[in-house]
């Protein structure tokens, strides 16, 4: 069974320094990764995923991440954070099966990120 | 566009009630999950299924059922409400291998 591991359960960050939010992950198999953003009383959106192809991937809201499979991490990133980013970020990994997602889809605990001005 | 919706947004139930939680999403999507989410405790899978007519276990599956007699609707179960299950609960549905679209919760207290 796979799980994900969030290193940082809360990063306060001042407005336009960058920011890093770690995530591993364990699995036996090949999977595909995400992050999701969950503002205050609301669903969670996703940010990115990684499916396949390039491990540098970009997102929605200038964040971008990258699949690092001898480490199995999928750090997320953003060089300058404004308030509005604010939020709770999720790390997610699903298993690869048959070329497809075997539907498990698994979460992190979350990491809630605070900028300050 | 509609998308995944929950119902009801809110519940209050007595120890040992039972109640159904809605879900139903309009995208034809052969996903669905069905996640519980505690402070600091991330989102727990319960149940998810892969299409109509099939459904597997997640991680916290004890306490729950669930069905999936279509593709849109996906409820979720409780029979014997215990204050372990208050929590804030959410459908998510998706397509094969991409991600994942949430309704917005539903936040049950057990008293």
């Amino acid at each position: 069974a796979q799980s994900v591991t969030q290193l940082d359960s809360q990063v306060p960050v001042f407005e336009e320094a960058p920011v890093e939010l770690r995530c591993n992950y364990s699995s036996s198999v090949s999977v595909y990764l995400f992050w999701y953003v969950q503002y205050p009383n609301q669903g969670l959106q996703l940010l990115l995923k990684y499916l396949s192809g390039s491990t540098l991937v970009k997102g929605i809201n200038g964040f971008e991440a990258e699949f690092n499979k001898s480490q199995t991490s999928f750090h997320l990133r953003k060089p300058s954070v404004h308030i509005s980013d604010t939020a709770e970020y999720f790390c997610a990994v699903s298993d690869q099966v048959y070329g497809g997602s075997q539907g498990n889809l698994i979460f992190g605990k979350g990491t809630k990120l605070s900028v300050k001005p | 566009n509609a998308g995944v919706t929950q119902t009801p947004k809110f519940r209050i139930l007595k120890i040992g009630q039972s109640m159904t939680l809605q879900c139903t999403q309009d995208m034809n999507h052969n996903y669905m999950y069905w996640y519980r989410q505690d402070p600091g405790m991330g989102l727990k899978l319960i149940y998810y299924s892969v299409g109509a007519g099939i459904t597997d276990k997640g991680e916290v599956p004890n306490g729950y059922n669930v069905s999936r007699s279509t593709t849109e609707d996906f409820p979720l179960r409780l029979e014997l409400a215990a204050p372990s299950q208050t929590s804030v609960y959410f459908c998510a549905s998706s397509p094969m291998n991409t991600e994942a679209f949430f309704g917005q919760g539903t936040r049950l207290t057990v008293v």
